[in-house]
């Protein structure tokens, strides 16, 4: 099961509002991230936990706050956004490890964030 | 730190024919590149991949070539089909990281017309 899901599939929120997005794999993956991703472009890194400790933060904008409950879950709190922060918001995960053979990321279907 | 360059940002094939895209990278200890194909409002979805010890990697119509002393890698789609249109994404990773730090390319909007 190469699955990681997320929720909401879409949110709609104010600039003053804090919401929270979720994410939860169950193939024991040791490494989760987050992306944000604008229209035709990559994704961008914006986290990255290894055994549920933040182990990078790309200078992400402390209106975003990233939580590691547990192994299994990741969530990305957002408070006080702005309209620029709309994009597609991707979970992803892979195993932990170090040498040539590389840690393959699967990505969820993502959050599509609208700030108004 | 890694910047990953990619050709060409838009890709017209007729049906049938083949696809290529290069990508290249600045960093020589990058050793894992993965592509992922990402159709509209959908997730990007790893469609294959190739580590440093290898120089060829094929599943089907897909192949990917690595040429580390160049430091460049493509993609290629053979016999190209209207469902393979979509935006392509190579990405490179060093796996001296303990995690897979992804540094993606700028993508190539692939369209097959019938």
């Amino acid at each position: 099961d190469t699955e990681v899901t997320q929720t909401p599939k879409h949110l709609v929120m104010g600039m003053t509002n804090k919401k929270s997005l979720k994410c939860e794999q169950h193939m024991g993956h040791r490494a989760m991230y987050w992306y944000k991703q604008k229209a035709k472009k990559p994704p961008e890194l914006m986290f990255v936990y290894s055994y549920e400790k933040l182990s990078i933060n790309e200078s992400v904008p402390s209106r975003f706050s990233p939580e590691c409950p547990n192994s299994s879950l990741l969530n990305l709190h957002l408070h006080a956004l702005q309209p620029e922060d709309s994009a597609l918001y991707l979970c992803a995960s892979s195993q932990v490890g170090t040498g040539a053979r590389g840690n393959t990321i699967y990505f969820g279907e993502g959050s599509w964030l609208t700030v108004v | 730190g890694e910047n990953v360059e990619q050709h060409p940002s838009t890709l017209s094939v007729q049906e049938g024919d083949s696809a290529v895209i290069k990508c290249t990278y600045s960093d020589s200890a990058s050793n894992y590149f993965p592509w992922y194909k990402q159709e509209l409002g959908k997730r990007p979805q790893l469609i294959i991949d190739i580590r440093s010890n290898v120089g060829e990697k094929k599943d089907q119509r897909i192949a990917v070539t690595l040429n580390k002393t160049a430091k460049h890698f493509s993609l290629h789609i053979t016999e190209t089909q209207p469902e393979d249109s979509a935006v392509y994404f190579c990405a490179a990773s060093k796996g001296t990281d303990s995690w897979g730090k992804l540094q993606f390319g700028a993508g190539t909007q692939v369209v097959v017309t019938p």
